[in-house]
């Protein structure tokens, strides 16, 4: 139990579909990540939210469409899939950078598969 | 960020001390060193980090090499549950990006 919890933990949808994944954190953070990971490739930074305000948006394609209400909750809206976004998606927190933070705390992931 | 090099696999002996290295001999001086662990289907887990001296917690200890190009972490006594992909990470603190590599493979063999 890493104080992250990331639902669906699986997900099956198709390429017409919307859905969104959700992540919730126990730990007081106030900085919350998405990562993808694709088979056999590391782990790629999506989302970065800092005091529920976005402040990394690494060239993701618009149909993933991320929320943060607050401190402690993550979405990731899905729309208009492909199947080679199938994938792990992982749900991170810390504390800011800058105060020795490096150590981010993961949820267990949703896995997305599109058909 | 500076990059890192692992070897992509190594075994162990259960209950012997494993010692994955790590070369980041392009990093700088407010580079942090991290390390974490992937268990099969399951979120990264961090394990430890350091900037110049040695660490040690209840998972692991981090050698840090003076000249702090290298890098290696032991699991003092690896039991099956160690067995997981380790990433070794450098990263400076002000930072939100975690550069992650290919890691190295570590398997536990009774």
């Amino acid at each position: 139990e890493t104080g992250v919890t990331q639902t669906p933990r699986h997900l099956v949808m198709g390429m017409t579909n919307k859905k969104s994944l959700k992540c919730e954190q126990h730990l007081g953070h106030n900085a919350m990540y998405w990562y993808k990971q694709s088979a056999k490739k590391p782990l790629e930074l999506m989302f970065v939210y800092s005091l529920e305000e976005r402040v990394e948006n690494n060239s993701v394609p618009s149909r993933f469409s991320p929320e943060c209400p607050n401190s402690s909750h993550l979405f990731l809206h899905l729309h208009t899939l492909q199947p080679e976004d199938s994938a792990l998606y992982l749900c991170a927190s810390s504390r800011l950078p800058g105060m020795n933070t490096g150590e981010l705390f993961f949820g267990e992931g949703s896995r997305l598969t599109v058909l | 960020d500076a990059k890192t090099t692992q070897p992509p696999s190594m075994d162990c002996a259960e209950g012997r001390a494993a010692n994955l290295p790590c070369n980041h001999s392009t990093i700088s001086g407010n580079e942090y060193v991290y390390w974490y662990r992937q268990i099969h289907s399951q979120g990264p887990q961090y394990i430890i980090h350091g900037l110049k001296n040695n660490e040690t917690n209840e998972m692991a200890s981090l050698i840090i090499t003076e000249d702090r190009k290298s890098s290696t972490l032991i699991l003092p006594h690896a039991t099956l549950r160690d067995t997981a992909v380790y990433y070794c990470i450098v990263r400076v603190d002000s930072n939100y990006q975690l550069i992650w590599g290919a890691g190295t493979k570590l398997i536990i063999k009774p």
